[in-house]
């Protein structure tokens, strides 16, 4: 159980076009999604956090023009990287939280989506 | 502001050994930690969390501590095996299923 998937895996695209990137829970319902993006030998970063029918919240210094989070339904988020940039590529992950063991709501991840803009 | 140390340095260790990771913080008063297993080019797998009234937790060959006086959680792997070759991620949350703020992490090699 607990299972979140991430499409697409990877993407190359051309500076200055769109990417959107979905997030899926299998096989529960997360009213709360996370984005975070993750540069090479460093942590996770909280982007911003996705409530189901409403707005997210966007970490400081998230521009929340250029990363347009929608969580349309229980299942899903997408994360929309508006106008990318070469310093947009980056390795971008999602979690949704579960109900876990013990009553404890916990973070599941998905796969990752490799960005790298030309 | 706060803070979350984990060893920077990579952790080597023979296989069937005990490795033994350290999560230290500061300026933070967790309510949970939690422990995620992250290989290379994939997304962080959940392996334990526990709470701040809770000292210790087991599951299998694993073993996490939490000492909210030293602010400090150790994570231990007993009978190491060369899968269990990883970066470890220890991440804080105020509150159940809320935002995590996550170390740098470790990165562990079990050589056989």
């Amino acid at each position: 159980g607990a299972v979140v998937s991430q499409h697409p895996s990877w993407v190359i695209c051309k500076s200055g076009t769109s990417v959107k990137i979905e997030c899926r829970s299998l096989d529960f319902q997360a009213t709360t999604m996370f984005w975070y993006r993750q540069f090479p030998k460093q942590s996770l970063m909280l982007m911003a956090t996705s409530n189901e029918g409403s707005k997210a919240t966007y970490e400081q210094g998230v521009e929340k023009d250029k990363f347009l989070i929608n969580h349309a339904s229980l299942t899903l988020s997408t994360l929309t990287v508006t106008s990318a940039h070469p310093e947009d590529s980056s390795f971008y992950i999602c979690s949704a939280r579960s109900q876990g063991d013990s009553g404890t709501d916990t973070q599941y991840f998905g796969p990752g989506t490799r960005l790298t803009v030309l | 502001s706060q803070k979350i140390e984990q060893n920077s340095e990579a952790l080597n260790i023979q296989e069937g050994k005990t490795a033994t990771l350290t999560c230290n913080y500061t300026n933070y008063s967790p309510a949970y930690l939690q422990w995620y297993r992250q290989d290379p080019g994939r997304g962080p797998v959940f392996l334990l969390l526990i709470r701040e009234n809770e000292k210790e937790k087991r599951k299998e060959r694993l073993k996490v501590t939490f000492d909210t006086t030293l602010k400090q959680s150790l994570f231990h792997i007993t009978a190491s095996q060369p899968a269990d070759s990883a970066t470890y991620l220890c991440a804080l949350a105020s509150n159940q299923g809320g935002k995590l703020i996550f170390g740098q992490g470790t990165e562990l090699s079990v050589k056989p």
